[in-house]
Parts: C-alpha cells; structure tokens; sequence
C-alpha cells in the first residue's frame, strides 16, 4: 500500500526566506506527483504536476523535483511571501490493475510566513 | 468560468438522516473523485469514477453512495450507516484516468448534530 509522508508538519519562517518542503512515497511505481496547496476551510489549488518521467517542474517561485527511484520530492520555494501562507499537500498517482489511477496524500506541511 | 462546483457550502446532518452533497463540473473531465478529509489525517478516497455510469470504491467507501449517470455530475450520498461523518468533503477530477492533473472544489463542510 502506497504511503506519503510530508516533512515538515509545520514551518515559520521570516518572509524573504527561501525554504524546502519535503514529501517521501514508499512505492516507486507512480504515474505522477502533484503539489496542491489549501487555504483554510478551502479546497486545493494545484501548484505543480511532475510526471514520472520527469524530474522537475518550475512555475514562478516555485521548483517541485520528483526522484521516482528514491521516493522523495521537494518543493522549492523562493523568496516567501505571507501570502504564501497555507497548508502544502503532496499526492501521488499510481495505477490500478483493474480499476484505473487513484491519488494518494501526504498529511501536509502548514507554512506560516512572517512579515 | 471552467472549474468544479461543490454545494452546499456547509452542511448539517441529524441523527439517522441520509444527505446528498453535490459536485458538477464543467471541465468535460471523464474521471470524478470524492475525498473525506479530517484533522491529522489527510484526504483519503471515498469513490471514484473514470466514466459515466461506472464508479468504483475507494479507501472508505462504508456508508457513502455515489452515482454517475452524467459526465457532469458526481453525487455523494451519506448515508446513515456512515457512523462518523462529521469531516470536510472534496470533489475533484481529472481529464483521463492517469498522467493528467487532477482540479478540486471548494469543499463541503458536514457536522453531524
């Protein structure tokens, strides 16, 4: 069974900062991975999609990088900003045999960005 | 404006009663999710349907319904045998079933009362 882990659980840093947020999967054999980011109360807003075949993807601010062999992904972000404030979540997509893909999600890393 | 609609916003459930939270999409996706997320524990998978009149079961799939007789609509049912439902509720979809970016709505919020 795929798991997803996100570490941090939970960053402050000083806005202007440059900060790493981190995501692990146990099973190598995914389709992609996506980083999604919730505001409170809200749904998720996709950031990044990086395909397996892929090992980055830039958009902005933000670098996301996928090492399928090793499990990891990170997700760089640039020159923080308090608006940046928010909870990063991590998923990845894998197949299934019979029933098609599915998406399967870390718990999270709640940013807080100080002015 | 292309995107997902979930409603209602909030939602509140007696005892013993079944309740309908609605998505509709209007991104021509084939493939509809729904995902439960609580405190703590991430989003896990309830149903999903990678096309009209075929859903599957997810992770937690006890005491929810779905149906898919529209491309455009996903409705989940829960259902009173669904003992904890209190939880936050999120629709997504996805053009193919693999390597396409999946898009969220906003989110139901049910409490149970």
């Amino acid at each position: 069974k795929q798991e997803v882990t996100q570490i941090p659980a939970a960053l402050s840093v000083p806005e202007g900062e440059n900060l790493v947020l981190n995501c692990s999967f146990t099973d190598s054999a995914i389709y992609n991975l996506q980083w999604f980011r919730q505001d409170p109360g809200k749904g998720l807003t996709s950031l990044l999609l990086i395909q397996s075949s892929q090992r980055e993807q830039t958009s902005g601010r933000l670098n996301a990088s996928l090492d399928k062999s090793s499990g990891r992904s990170t997700l760089y972000i640039a020159a923080s900003q308090p608006g940046d404030s928010a909870t990063y979540l991590c998923a990845v997509s894998r197949g299934e045999e019979t029933s098609g893909s599915r998406l399967t999600f870390g718990e999270g890393t709640q940013l807080t960005v100080n002015p | 404006d292309g995107g997902i609609t979930q409603s209602p916003k909030y939602l509140f459930r007696k005892e013993g009663q079944n309740v309908t939270l609605s998505c509709e999409q209007n991104l021509n996706h084939d493939a509809m999710y729904w995902y439960r997320q609580d405190p703590g524990q991430g989003l896990r998978l309830i149903y999903y349907s990678q096309i009209v009149n075929d859903f599957q079961k997810g992770d937690i799939a006890e005491g929810y319904s779905v149906s898919r007789e529209k491309k455009e609509s996903f409705p989940l049912t829960v259902t009173s045998a669904q003992k904890n439902p209190t939880a936050f509720y999120l629709c997504a979809s996805s053009i193919i079933w693999m390597n396409t970016e999946a898009f969220f709505g906003q989110g139901t919020r049910l409490t149970v009362v």
